[in-house]
């Protein structure tokens, strides 16, 4: 098993860019998906296999991989993006880890 | 459309065996190359996953749990489900049933596509 470790929160103003980081402990890493969770609502994933957008997902969310470090990235922040973000990933025994969250705030 | 619906006991008390049922409409849990998780959120706290299910019966567990879960299947309900034994206020959450994608393809690849909207477990006696 291992761990993912996010920044707990991120703050942005209207139309920036926000970057939030998922970062592995071991080697090697497996692919990382993202999910957008609002407040009363269940998970939705926003990326997966480390920069793959599922249909219906805006293009301003992206992800990028370097290393043991993925990356959110969301561009031209829109309020509507206010949410808790995870990361997540799986070792090929099947154990699947989420990271602890980041709370990104739209200023 | 995959539709997926967690149901189980408004209140569960602490000791006790907590119970959920996840119902999957819009497609089939037999024969299809898809794990089935259930994953949980304490109030205020992130999500934590509990385990997985394949259709043939094969599971995985969060060793987190020391062996108190355990995910099974019945296919032929098109249903797979979640015992937690011996409760304490620290299993109080909102628990989830996802279905999960997984492969190969350079890197090993797993996630969750398809949510249940959630059902509260509150522990309290």
């Amino acid at each position: 098993s291992y761990e993912l470790t996010q920044p707990p929160s991120v703050s942005v103003s209207p139309r920036q860019t926000a970057r939030i980081t998922c970062s592995a402990d071991v080697l090697p890493k497996q692919y990382t998906n993202w999910y957008q969770q609002k407040p009363g609502q269940a998970p939705v994933i926003v990326i997966y296999k480390d920069n793959e957008r599922p249909s219906g997902i805006p293009e301003r969310f992206s992800g990028s991989s370097s290393g043991t470090t993925v990356t959110l990235t969301i561009s031209g922040v829109q309020a509507e993006d206010e949410a808790d973000y995870y990361c997540q990933s799986a070792d090929t025994s099947g154990l699947v880890v989420f990271g602890g969250g980041t709370k990104l705030t739209v200023l | 459309q995959l539709h997926l619906q967690e149901s189980g006991p408004g209140l569960v008390r602490p000791s006790a065996t907590l119970s959920l049922t996840c119902t999957v409409s819009g497609g089939s849990i037999s024969n299809s190359p898809y794990y089935w998780n259930w994953i949980r959120q304490p109030p205020g706290k992130g999500l934590e996953w509990i385990g997985s299910i394949y259709y043939s019966g094969s599971t995985s567990y969060n060793p987190s749990l020391k062996g108190r879960a355990t995910i099974s299947v019945d296919t032929s309900k098109n249903q797979f489900s979640l015992q937690l034994q011996s409760v304490t206020a620290a299993d109080a959450a909102v628990y989830y049933c996802a279905k999960a994608a997984y492969g190969n393809y350079l890197l090993y690849y797993f996630y969750m596509d398809v949510w249940g909207k959630g059902t509260t477990v509150p522990v309290s006696s």
